[in-house]
């Protein structure tokens, strides 16, 4: 059983159109981060949210923590083909727990 | 350095060999993780470091996995007698101390081909 659901999988859209993806559990979560990676790099972390509903924006990315601190959502506006790649969400569970449990991500493909 | 470094890079090995992968960490970061990522997919947890604690190994999938860090700093993550499913990129990543909600820096990856 996946701890972390992220959906859709796979998401091919044309530049310039707004999209959504999703990363949803069953667990209560202490904190909640998403990285993008690109092929034949390590991911990069974008974000960190910790308190449930809250509300993170970087640039044409925003990011939302459920009230429950069990799922998240990236929302991104008006994507461009440097927006392609890979998305990962991790969470812990608890600060103690130094591990990170990462979903199978959505590999987002941005066309010009 | 400024990041977290991984070598080699790319490694090709004959099944039954061994094969140790290596990781610099973040100077600073006391926190150091091991994960692998098959194509495409998210990633498995192997196995953590934090300061002189005892290693977090329960993400190891076999006794032919082991890993250790010397000085608190640079880790060696060692595959015996490799198998073709152990194929993968093996991930290290690093952080300040973990019992924060501080996100991972990652290298770029070792890519294991097991033939």
């Amino acid at each position: 059983t996946q701890l972390l659901e992220q959906s859709p999988q796979f998401l091919s859209i044309q530049e310039g159109e707004n999209l959504t993806v999703y990363c949803n559990s069953s667990s209560v979560f202490s904190s909640l981060q998403w990285y993008r990676q690109e092929p034949g790099e390590g991911p990069v972390l974008l974000v960190t949210v910790v308190t449930g509903g809250e509300v993170k924006k970087l640039k044409r990315l925003t990011f939302q923590f459920g009230d429950a601190r069990k799922d998240s959502s990236l929302h991104i506006t008006a994507a461009q083909p440097g927006d392609t790649g890979l998305y990962l969400c991790a969470a812990k569970v608890n600060t103690n727990a130094g591990k990170s449990t990462f979903g199978d991500g959505t590999t987002l493909t941005v066309k010009p | 350095g400024a990041g977290v470094s991984q070598s080699p890079s790319n490694k090709v090995t004959e099944k039954g060999k061994d094969v140790e992968l290596r990781c610099d960490p973040i100077s600073g970061h006391t926190a150091l993780y091991w994960y692998r990522q098959s194509l495409g997919q998210g990633l498995e947890f192997l196995i953590y470091f934090q300061g002189n604690s005892a290693p977090d190994k329960s993400g190891l999938p076999s006794d032919r996995f082991s890993a250790e860090r010397t000085g608190g700093s640079v880790s060696t993550l060692t595959i015996q007698r490799t198998q073709q499913e152990d194929s993968a990129v093996y991930l290290c990543a690093s952080s300040v101390p973990a019992v924060t909600n501080y996100g991972y820096t990652f290298g770029s990856g070792t890519r294991l081909t097991v033939v």
